[in-house]
Parts: C-alpha cells; sequence; structure tokens
C-alpha cells in the first residue's frame, strides 16, 4: 500500500540554522508532492509543491527537493527564526490530481532562540 | 489567498447526539471539498470527498451513515457526525481546491474540535 513516511522525531535547532526534514514515500509514483505547515490546533497550511520534473523548488527562506529516484524529497528552511517552530507535513496525492491527500505524520520542529 | 471557515470551532456533546459541522470556502467556488480526521499525534486522514449536487464518496472504513455529508452549495459543505460517541472524538478538518499561482492546490480550514463526552 501507498506509504508516506516522516522522521517523527522532533527536529531541534538553533535559530539561524538550516533545518532539513525528510519525506519518504513507498509503492507510489506521485505526479506532484506537497509541504505543509501545521500549528497545535489548527489546520494545514500551504507552503510548496513540487512536480516529479522539477528538482527543486524556492520559496523565500524555503527549498524543496524532490527525487523520484529515491522516492525522497527534503523541506530546507534557511536562517530559521522561532516563528518557524511548527510541525511541517509532505502530502502526496493519492492518484493523479484527484485532491486526495496522503499525509506523512508530520514532523515537529523546534527552533531556539 | 483563498479562504476556507469552519464552524464551531470546537464542541463538546454527550454521547447519542448528532453534531454537524459547516465548512465554507469564502472567496472561491469549491465544487469539490474534503473532510479530513487527525487524532492526537497521528497524521491527518481522509474520510470522504464531498462533491456539490452529487452524493459524497467515502474512504474506506469511514460508515457514511454515521458521518453525513452533504455539499449543498459550490461554498459550503457540512458534516454531520451522527449518535457521536467519545471514540469520535478527534480534530476535524475540510478542505477545498483552488489555485495559487496558477497551481491548483488544497485549502484547508482551521479545523473542529469535537470532544465526546
Amino acid at each position: 500500500s501507498q506509504k508516506i513516511e516522516q522522521n517523527s522525531e522532533a527536529l531541534n535547532i538553533q535559530e539561524g540554522k538550516t533545518a532539513t526534514l525528510t519525506c519518504n514515500y513507498t509503492n507510489y509514483s506521485p505526479a506532484y508532492l506537497q509541504w505543509y505547515r501545521q500549528d497545535p490546533g489548527r489546520g494545514p497550511v500551504f507552503l510548496l509543491l513540487i512536480r516529479e520534473n522539477e528538482k527543486e523548488k524556492r520559496k523565500e527562506r524555503l527549498k524543496v527537493t524532490f527525487d523520484t529516484t529515491l522516492k525522497q524529497s527534503l523541506f530546507h528552511i534557511t536562517a530559521s527564526q522561532p516563528a518557524d517552530s511548527a510541525t511541517y507535513l509532505c502530502a502526496l496525492d493519492r492518484s493523479s490530481n484527484t485532491g486526495k491527500l496522503i499525509f506523512g505524520q508530520g514532523t515537529t520542529l523546534q527552533v531556539k532562540p | 489567498g483563498a479562504v476556507v471557515s469552519q464552524h464551531p470551532s470546537w464542541v463538546i456533546c454527550k454521547s447519542g447526539t448528532s453534531v454537524k459541522i459547516e465548512c465554507r470556502s469564502l472567496d472561491f467556488q469549491a465544487t469539490t471539498m474534503f473532510w479530513y480526521r487527525q487524532f492526537p499525534k497521528q497524521s491527518l486522514m481522509l474520510m470522504a470527498t464531498s462533491n456539490e449536487g452529487s452524493k459524497a464518496t467515502y474512504e474506506q472504513g469511514v460508515e457514511k451513515d454515521k458521518f453525513l455529508i452533504n455539499h449543498a452549495s459550490l461554498t459550503l459543505s457540512t458534516l454531520t457526525v451522527t449518535s457521536a460517541h467519545p471514540e469520535d472524538s478527534s480534530f476535524y478538518i475540510c478542505s477545498a481546491s483552488g489555485v495559487l499561482g496558477g497551481e491548483e492546490t488544497q485549502y484547508f480550514g482551521p479545523g473542529t474540535r469535537l470532544l465526546v463526552l
């Protein structure tokens, strides 16, 4: 069955450093992959979408890579700030562009001042 | 950007009662909305797809008679948890498809926390 895995352990880093989060998937060939941010008690907020033919995508301090051979996406936050502390979710569309998303369990990032 | 709202934001009810949760797309029309459920420290799990003007489609293991979905207009979908029980206590989140920067993506509501006593 389709499976998405994120590092369930919390990631603690110092302010100003780069945070790198990993998303691995199996039994799947997605056309694109999405990253969301979720704060406690809130719904997910869309951050970035990367397509299978894109190796890398950037948005301000965010960078996402997508390696379809390794079946892995990396999510980077450069010059991290305490306000970046949240849970980050990766998600795949279950089949081509249906909007039916499968989410990873999320990785909680804590940026310390 | 597109905004999706939910009401109520939280609800406490007695076991056996029914609870209705509303999901609205505030500045765009959504022919399709999705309902997810999230238990503590777990990921979001898709429950059903709500289609305007037609029946909802449910994911495997989700009881359609227990979780009634109505998508009466292009901006409103409702989820009714019928005869709620403590195991239904969860965080319910809806989403709607929209276009941002030329790309279709999902906009999520703020979620509704349900506690069944």
